[in-house]
């Protein structure tokens, strides 16, 4: 089963524009949340994370939100541009998983010119 | 500079064959990872290792084995037991147990022809 799922496998945007990247979690013990950017035949590249003591996490033009209650974090790019266009990946942790991160089957966001 | 090195970056290897994988980071990391990347999937994990000569399996290690005789150095061997090898593989590390970012190489493209 599925501990990190994100719903959309892909996202159009155009440039400009905000994009919004989702991801749900079943595990309520998950502590700390990442995003992670990867193109194609590449290894992934962190972007941004948050721990679950906090609700909203900003770097530049990347901000991460978390809602425990509902067990959803999203992130947000504003603005897009078209280098942002790539998969991005959501992942989970928790205190004693020994950094073992879960990771979501991934969104492919494209933004158009 | 200092980061994650995997190699080859793509490999052909014939049905029956084992075939390894090299990893080596210069980042004086404690913990690292083996990742596969399949189309239309996250990445799972295959093993792990939190100190010299300790590993662990992951979520799919069977048909996988690992060793870790030095701190830089994280092989991965896809044995013939693997029943459906032909994957992107990802590397990675980490400077501590517990949550935090992983750091990735650039990945291995194997084909079993």
């Amino acid at each position: 089963d599925q501990q990190v799922k994100q719903n959309s496998p892909s996202l159009s945007v155009q440039e400009g524009r905000i994009s919004i990247l989702n991801c749900d979690y079943t595990n309520s013990m998950f502590d700390y949340f990442l995003w992670y950017k990867k193109y194609p035949a590449e290894g992934p590249t962190f972007l941004i994370s948050i721990s679950s003591i906090k609700d909203k996490n900003e770097d530049g033009r990347f901000t991460v939100f978390l809602n425990k209650s509902a067990k959803h974090l999203s992130l947000h790019i504003v603005p897009s541009q078209p280098g942002d266009s790539a998969v991005y990946f959501c992942a989970a942790s928790f205190s004693g998983s020994q950094g073992n991160l879960i990771f979501g089957k991934g969104t492919k966001l494209s933004v158009k010119p | 500079d200092g980061g994650i090195t995997q190699s080859p970056k793509y490999l052909f290897r014939k049905e029956g064959q084992n075939v390894t994988l090299s990893c080596e980071q210069n980042l004086n990391h404690d913990a690292m990872y083996w990742y596969r990347q399949d189309p239309g999937q996250g990445l799972r994990l295959i093993y792990y290792s939190q100190i010299v000569n300790d590993f662990q399996k992951g979520d799919i290690a069977e048909g996988y084995s690992v060793s870790r005789e030095k701190k830089e150095s994280f092989p991965l061997t896809v044995t013939s037991a693997q029943k459906n090898p032909t994957a992107f593989y990802l590397c990675a590390s980490t400077i501590a147990r517990g949550a935090g970012e992983l750091f990735f190489g650039e990945g291995s493209r194997l084909t079993v022809l």
